[in-house]
């Protein structure tokens, strides 16, 4: 079956720092892939998402691009802020419906 | 503004007692879902549904039971019979267009004792 793997948490950085979470997928068809954030006490919103291989999906300074030889979509941001703290979940839809496969969650926290 | 409510934020029950979550959405959506939460798991499918009078089970559907009996409203029945019930369950919802995104509520957070 599908599944997504993200890289290990949790991740402390300072403010400013370069920041990448690594995720990998592995699916039988052609998935779309998205990054979710989820803050404290809240529900999931989509960060960004990649639809077709090679394709880069970007918003507020975070990309990701799908990578379908390395069946990777790593999110990455050149300058985190303080803000950015939060659990981001990569996850892929191997259908037309919104049936998502998440990965474990990968928490951030960004001191000043 | 559209979106999902889900209520109450948080709640607390005694072991054995079953539990209903609430899930609203104003956004027009045919297709609901809920998750589960838990640390360091990501988020598990627990049933979703993609018309109104319909639902399918999703991967850990044992314990729960839901109804669509409109399209606004997918509440999920947490009963005894789920072992581990204490978890942070979020609904969601989605428009039907390939590739559009799940919108989400801000969840309810269930602690059994």
């Amino acid at each position: 079956g599908d599944s997504v793997t993200q890289m290990e948490g949790p991740v402390t950085l300072s403010e400013e720092a370069f920041l990448t979470i690594n995720c990998t997928y592995t699916a039988t068809g052609y998935p779309s892939l998205f990054w979710y954030v989820q803050y404290p006490g809240e529900g999931l919103q989509l960060l960004l998402k990649a639809t077709k291989a090679d394709d880069k999906g970007s918003n507020k300074g975070f990309e990701a691009t799908y990578r379908k030889e390395t069946t990777s979509f790593h999110l990455e941001k050149g300058s985190v802020q303080v803000s950015d703290s939060a659990v981001y979940f990569c996850a892929l839809s191997d259908q037309s419906y919104g049936k998502l496969t998440f990965g474990q969650g990968t928490i951030l926290t960004v001191h000043p | 503004d559209g979106g999902i409510t889900q209520s109450p934020k948080y709640l607390f029950r005694k072991e054995g007692q079953n539990v209903t979550l609430s899930c609203e959405q104003n956004l027009n959506h045919d297709a609901m879902y809920w998750y589960r939460q838990d640390p360091g798991q990501g988020l598990r499918l627990i049933y979703y549904s993609q018309i109104v009078n319909d639902f399918q089970k999703g991967d850990i559907a044992e314990g729960y039971s839901v109804s669509r009996e409109k399209k606004e409203s997918f509440p999920l029945t947490v009963t005894s019979a789920q072992k581990n019930p204490t978890a942070f369950y979020l609904c969601a919802s989605h428009g039907g267009q390939h590739n559009s995104p799940l919108h989400f509520g801000n969840g309810t957070r269930l602690t059994v004792t």
